[in-house]
């Protein structure tokens, strides 16, 4: 079955701190990995995508890897802001399909505490 | 900034009602896709369109339906709403092709159903 694990579930970071978040994943084939950051009652906000062929992948303070043998990605997040308090989503493609079949995490709830 | 906007914000209504949640795009993007996403859960795919009437039912059963009469528009009707039908439904249009295809979302309708 195909699926998307996200750890953690929750964390609190102080502010100014850099934190690292996870996502293994059983989607095969594989054909992209995004990382998405939804606000509080807000649409997600793509941060990165990532094809096979790449391992990582930066967008300002938050860079992502990916490591297509072991199915495992992160996204790591440089100098926290208050304004990084969301939700992360990772979501996995798999090779041949619409975009519309894509597999979501439930993604990590990020706090930052001044 | 994606063009890509959800009205109303929040509904609440009561069991039985019909109800249409609107979505539209400026962007001009051919594909469209509606999601279900409640509190903590991952996303899922209740309908989506690749053009002007063009219309599929996505990987999670749902009684809603939808239409696509123009390119740019996108609504979603429950013909008799539910208590079960309480989530936040998301619209999202892409643009691109291939393995990068960028998503777009909408900020989202947050229904309550009394």
């Amino acid at each position: 079955k195909n699926q998307v694990e996200q750890s953690p579930q929750s964390l609190i970071i102080l502010e100014g701190k850099n934190c690292t978040l996870q996502c293994n994943y059983t989607v095969s084939p594989f054909s992209n990995l995004r990382w998405y950051k939804q606000d509080t009652g807000r649409g997600p906000v793509s941060l990165t995508i990532m094809t096979f062929s790449e391992n990582t992948k930066s967008n300002g303070r938050y860079t992502a890897t990916l490591d297509a043998d072991t199915k495992q990605s992160s996204l790591h997040i440089t100098a926290s802001q208050l304004s990084d308090s969301a939700s992360y989503i990772c979501v996995v493609s798999d090779r041949g399909s619409t975009l519309g079949r894509l597999y979501f995490g439930r993604g990590t709830q990020l706090t930052v505490w001044p | 900034e994606a063009d890509i906007y959800q009205t109303p914000r929040y509904l609440v209504i009561g069991t039985g009602k019909k109800i249409t949640l609107e979505c539209s795009q400026t962007m001009g993007h051919d594909k469209m896709y509606w999601y279900q996403q409640d509190p903590g859960m991952e996303l899922h795919l209740i309908h989506y369109s690749y053009g002007v009437n063009s219309t599929e039912k996505g990987d999670l059963s749902s009684e809603s339906t939808v239409s696509r009469i123009r390119t740019e528009h996108f609504p979603l009707t429950l013909e008799s709403a539910r208590p079960s039908h309480t989530s936040q439904y998301l619209c999202a249009s892409s643009e691109g092709g291939g393995v990068k295809e960028k998503l777009f979302f909408g900020s989202g309708t947050q229904l309550s159903v009394l």
